[in-house]
């Protein structure tokens, strides 16, 4: 079964900027989560979907959106870019995002921001 | 707020020793617990999870506890091998069922 993918794994774009991630969830997955990595903040949760539905935010500013679509696929939009936006994008995946299941993360997008 | 801690940040052991990470949470209401491990630049990969009703979790070398009295988990490393080396991350998963990560614990075997 494949796993958890994420496109485009790298990414260069210029303050002001606004910025679409995908992420393709594990096959029969419903919930996919996304996290932000960088090294001051660690790893921080921004969103959870399921359904097409947001269920879950974490504390980052509006200029931080997501959605799914009906095969479960997410995408991630950041709008008018930041320096402090530059981090590794996480998605993960797992069957109906409840408290028993694993979740399953991708390889990540690595956004720079210039 | 929870808060999962890791301790210590970084851990340097000669190969072929069995190791412990450590990994503490606040909050006792936690649904589970899971052990990932990260390679420079990569994704997280799952190694153990732990729902809050069990105690302990097992993976060929691997082992992982969780005590939710003392809001503790470890992961248990045997005969640690080079590539081992990375750098591993516990989460909680607690009511709002997000996970709440900890900074992690870099470890590096020394061949």
């Amino acid at each position: 079964k494949a796993g958890v993918t994420q496109t485009p794994r790298y990414l260069i774009k210029t303050r002001g900027q606004q910025v679409t991630l995908s992420c393709s969830p594990i096959s029969g997955h419903r919930s996919v989560s996304w996290y932000q990595q960088t090294p001051g903040q660690g790893l921080q949760f921004l969103f959870e979907y399921f359904s097409e539905t947001q269920r879950n935010k974490g504390n980052f500013p509006g200029r931080f959106s997501g959605r799914q679509f009906s095969n479960s696929r997410s995408e991630m939009n950041v709008s008018t870019l930041e320096l402090g936006d530059s981090a590794l994008y996480l998605c993960a995946s797992s069957l109906v995002g409840g408290r028993k299941f694993e979740q399953y993360f991708g390889p990540g997008t690595r956004l720079t921001v210039t | 707020k929870q808060e999962v801690t890791q301790i210590p940040a970084a851990l340097s052991v000669p190969e072929g020793e069995n190791l412990v990470l450590n990994c503490s949470f606040t909050d006792s209401a936690i649904y589970n617990l899971q052990w990932f491990r990260q390679d420079p630049g990569k994704g997280l990969t799952s190694l153990l999870l732990i729902q809050s009703s069990q105690r302990e979790q097992t993976s060929g070398r691997l082992n992982a506890s969780l005590d939710k009295s003392s809001g503790r988990s470890t992961l248990y490393i045997a005969a640690s091998q080079p590539g081992d080396s990375a750098t591993y991350l516990c989460a909680g998963q607690f009511g709002n069922e997000k996970l709440t990560f900890g900074t992690g614990t870099r470890l590096t075997i020394i061949p």
